[in-house]
């Protein structure tokens, strides 16, 4: 029973353009949704994080986008350089703040 | 200077056998994590520890036993290895068990059992 679904195993995005990441949840509990990043013989890196009350929270190059009634979130990444060629996890955590994972989806940005 | 840090990074051992993973944190925080990735690149949580105290035990085989010397430490040590149990596990640390869930992983140890 996945809670938390990244439907695109991989995407590949030309430097400089945007790169947008998606996620789907299927529990209304959770309230909090964070992004991680993962490099290849690392641990995830926290990334952004947005709280249900809010439906846009942007640092930097980096947006996050929550739509409460489409149960669905997005990261977007503008522009998209190299160094942002990782795996990206969605999570999503409720009451008992136990994050649950979505499988991750591959950035792959080409020069 | 790692903030988490685990050994070993790699792990190759024969079903049946018992091993443990060590992890560390400097960091100061409370709450300590195990999560697993299994084949499908999902991280599940297997256990986690606040000071010390066992808050979260997922149905993990009861093969796997975490020990918490302290709360800097939370190791996993693994009875009667399985092929199955070959994955890459993650240990992880937030400051406290009620906060924003933003974890501090390890780098990971690769676990092989043949």
């Amino acid at each position: 029973d996945q809670q938390v679904k990244q439907n695109s195993p991989s995407l590949s995005v030309q430097e400089g353009r945007i790169s947008i990441l998606n996620c789907d949840y299927t529990n209304s509990m959770f309230d909090y949704f964070l992004w991680y990043k993962k490099y290849p013989a690392e641990g995830p890196t926290f990334l952004i994080s947005i709280s249900s009350i809010k439906d846009k929270n942007e640092d930097g190059r980096f947006t996050v986008f929550l739509n409460k009634s489409a149960k669905h979130l997005s990261l977007h990444i503008v522009p998209s350089q190299p160094g942002d060629s990782a795996v990206y996890f969605c999570a999503a955590s409720g009451s008992n703040y136990q994050l649950i994972w979505g499988a991750g989806t591959k950035l792959i940005i080409k020069p | 200077d790692t903030a988490v840090s685990q050994t070993p990074k790699y792990l190759v051992t024969q079903m049946g056998n018992d091993k443990s993973i060590k992890c560390e944190q400097n960091l100061g925080h409370d709450t300590m994590y195990w999560y697993k990735q299994d084949s499908k690149k999902f991280l599940k949580i297997m256990f986690s520890y606040n000071n010390k105290e066992l808050i979260i035990n997922e149905t993990v085989p009861n093969r796997f036993s975490p020990k918490s010397p302290d709360k800097a430490h939370l190791n996993l040590h693994i009875n009667s290895l399985e092929l199955g149990d070959s994955a890459v596990y993650f240990c992880a640390s937030c400051p406290t068990l009620a906060g924003a869930n933003v974890l501090t992983f390890g780098a990971g140890s690769r676990l092989t059992v043949l």
